[in-house]
């Protein structure tokens, strides 16, 4: 069965720097799919950034950048800048397709990211 | 905005009733998805439909159950609740199966007194 670990439950960031969220999963699958979640207080969920397993560039949207290491089944979260509105819960996720053509989705239990002003 | 609508946004119910969620997929979207994230926990896979048809059952209990509409719109009931039920039911559509993107929707927050 997959797992998804984020051993962090919290993690804090002083305003303008740099912070490193971490993410390890479990599988035996070759392609899959990787995703950051962010959830702010409002509760919605959205997609920070994606990863796809085929892909050895890593992901990068504007201030994000992940840290893909297939063998290490590790992905980690690189937010730079941090801005107040950083601030929420990050999950990590991995997805899979399995037969049948149906997505199967794990989540993290999540990171509590506190960014100090 | 996602585009995937739920109501009600809040629910406050007592143990042993009934109640039923809607979702709205975005526009296009054939997929639809239910996750329950209880108080500081991930999200948990529940149900996935797609065009109408059920395609895969995740840690949904029995007494639970969904449907997906010929208009596309789903909806959850849960029955007997229990306090332990408790949570925020994400709905979340993608266009099809696959490599499809899913979008979440802002979760209806159900409380069990």
């Amino acid at each position: 069965a997959q797992t998804v670990t984020q051993s962090q439950p919290e993690m804090s960031v002083q305003e303008a720097e740099t912070v490193t969220l971490s993410c390890t999963y479990d599988t035996s699958e070759s392609d899959y799919y990787l995703f950051w979640y962010k959830q702010p207080p409002s509760r919605q969920m959205i997609l920070v950034i994606r990863q796809e397993a085929y892909k050895q560039q890593n992901a990068t949207e504007n201030r994000f950048s992940v840290n893909f290491q297939k063998a290490a089944k590790s992905f980690s979260l690189k937010i730079s800048d941090s801005q107040l509105g950083d601030a929420a819960m990050y999950f990590c996720a991995y997805r899979v397709n399995v037969l049948g053509g149906y997505q199967k989705v794990t989540f993290g239990t999540g990171t509590k990211l506190q960014v100090i002003p | 905005d996602s585009g995937v609508t739920q109501t009600p946004k809040h629910l406050i119910t007592a143990t042993g009733q009934r109640v039923t969620l809607r979702c709205s997929p975005r526009s296009g979207d054939l997929s639809v998805y239910w996750y329950q994230q209880s108080l500081d926990q991930g999200l948990q896979f529940l149900i996935q439909y797609y065009n109408g048809e059920e395609r895969a059952k995740g840690n949904i209990l029995e007494r639970f159950s969904a449907q997906q509409f010929p208009d596309l719109h789903s909806e959850l009931n849960l029955s007997s609740l229990e306090l332990g039920d408790s949570a925020l039911y994400f709905c979340a559509s993608s266009v099809g199966v696959g490599t499809y993107e899913q979008y979440f929707g802002p979760g209806t927050r159900l409380t069990v007194t």
